[in-house]
């Protein structure tokens, strides 16, 4: 089962322009990850927020995490072509759970 | 450093056939994990190890079986492949050092084919 979900499943927009990309899950968290996939790649670590916290900067990347909504937003501000990809959120739910639960991915596009 | 590398990129199988995926990481970390891709989905969890010597089924166990070899090698094996098993398989590691899971890092994946 797929603790998590993003919502778009898909998002296009222009260089320059701001994506904001959406995931909900459903049982308490410890932790909550964002990574990110080139076409035929391996997925990349982005960011990391835990339970305790509600905000997060990594360069353009801005995550928040609303525990008592069960969701994190991840936004990319000021987007480029290489931004294109798709994002996947992870959960890690409360306890002592060693393993990540994966969303199915928003596939975004950014246009030149 | 290489980070985690898997061998092969590419396999086509018949149904029947078996065959090892190999992954390995450089960077001294205690868990590491096979998960499978299909299209449109996210990762399913097929196996973990969370420190040498100690393997963990996860979400979708059944067909596979996994052998944690030393602290850098962590195999996948199929030992009768299915058309149900055609996917893309990735090996990840993470450090853990806490109960939790944590950061990983992911290999470039291995796409296999079965016919």
């Amino acid at each position: 089962s797929q603790q998590g979900e993003e919502d778009p499943q898909a998002l296009s927009i222009q260089e320059g322009e701001n994506a904001t990309m959406n995931c909900s899950y459903k049982t308490s968290i410890n932790n909550l990850q964002w990574y990110r996939q080139n076409s035929g790649r391996g997925l990349v670590h982005l960011i990391l927020i835990r339970s305790n916290e509600r905000e997060k900067h990594s360069g353009r990347l801005r995550v928040t995490l609303d525990t008592s909504k069960k969701s994190s937003s991840l936004l990319i501000t000021a987007s480029r072509a290489a931004d294109t990809a798709s994002y996947f959120c992870a959960t890690v739910p409360s306890g002592s759970a060693r393993q990540l639960t994966f969303g199915s991915g928003t596939q975004l596009t950014v246009l030149p | 450093n290489a980070g985690v590398t898997q061998t092969p990129k590419f396999q086509v199988l018949k149904t029947g056939q078996s065959m090892t995926l190999q992954c390995a990481q450089d960077m001294n970390h205690n868990s590491m994990y096979w998960y499978r891709q299909d299209p449109g989905m996210g990762l399913r969890l097929i196996y973990y190890s969370a420190s040498e010597g100690t393997t963990d089924k996860g979400e979708v166990p059944n067909g596979y079986n996994v052998s944690r070899l030393n602290k850098r090698e962590f195999s996948l094996r199929l030992e009768s492949a299915a058309p149900s098993q055609t996917s893309v398989y990735f090996c990840a590691s993470s450090e853990q050092r806490g109960l939790r899971a944590d950061t990983q890092y992911f290999g470039p994946g291995t796409r296999l084919t079965v016919l």
